[in-house]
């Protein structure tokens, strides 16, 4: 069973229409969630860490929140530059546990 | 600022062959450093991971072995590839174990095992 599972495994958005991507857990002790961003044959860049639930954080377009079992990276007025793989991790007492990631595909 | 290095950027080997991935950090002391592979539809699978020179942990039984020279030197390595050794390895390092901090990410090395 995964313990991260990220949804939907791709997304197709027309530039400008904002959307959410979810990352849940069913695992306990969560010490931090982090969101990634990849390009295509490159490595995963960090974007966020989320430490308690009802945190937020921002980075240009881009929200992460985080509740008790999930978390959203919300994407408001996406340009076609923001298209990417997001990966999610869960840091429990070990390395950091990714999710299979969600492909966006934002569309001019 | 800290930098991570890895290289080469592509690789073709035949099966049987041996590996060496090399993966330099720059700009920090100490780190903890990690090998992941990323296959298509998997996600990033956790090989090794080193909290110290000659501290090496394994997360999957492989045909793969890690070592750690130098405090910022982290080495994949294969004495016989096989087909399934194929995929996108990534080097990775972060801060020390408990600090709840990123782990910072290379560009990766696309290996094709023909």
């Amino acid at each position: 069973e995964d313990q991260v599972t990220q949804s939907p495994e791709a997304l197709r958005l027309q530039e400008g229409e904002s959307s959410s991507l979810n990352c849940s857990y069913t695992v306990s002790g969560l010490r931090g969630l982090f969101w990634y961003r990849q390009d295509p044959g490159k490595g995963p860049e960090f974007l966020f860490t989320l430490y308690s639930a009802g945190e937020e954080k921002e980075k240009e377009r881009l929200k992460a929140t985080l509740t008790k079992k999930e978390s959203f990276l919300h994407i408001t007025a996406p340009k076609p530059e923001d298209s990417a793989t997001y990966l999610c991790a869960v840091q429990l007492n070990t390395p950091l546990v990714f999710g299979k990631g969600t492909r966006l595909s934002v569309i001019a | 600022s800290q930098t991570i290095h890895q290289w080469p950027a592509t690789l073709v080997q035949p099966v049987g062959s041996p590996l060496s991935l090399e993966c330099t950090v720059e700009g920090t002391s100490n780190p903890n450093l990690y090998w992941y592979r990323q296959a298509a539809g998997r996600g990033l699978q956790l090989l090794f991971y080193s909290v110290g020179i000659g501290q090496i942990s394994s997360e999957v039984p492989q045909n793969l072995s890690a070592s750690r020279p130098q405090d910022r030197q982290f080495i994949l390595s294969s004495k016989k590839l096989l087909l399934s050794d194929s995929g996108f390895y990534l080097c990775a390092w972060g801060s020390e174990t408990g600090s709840n901090s990123p782990l910072h990410f290379g560009n990766g090395t696309r290996l094709t095992v023909t």
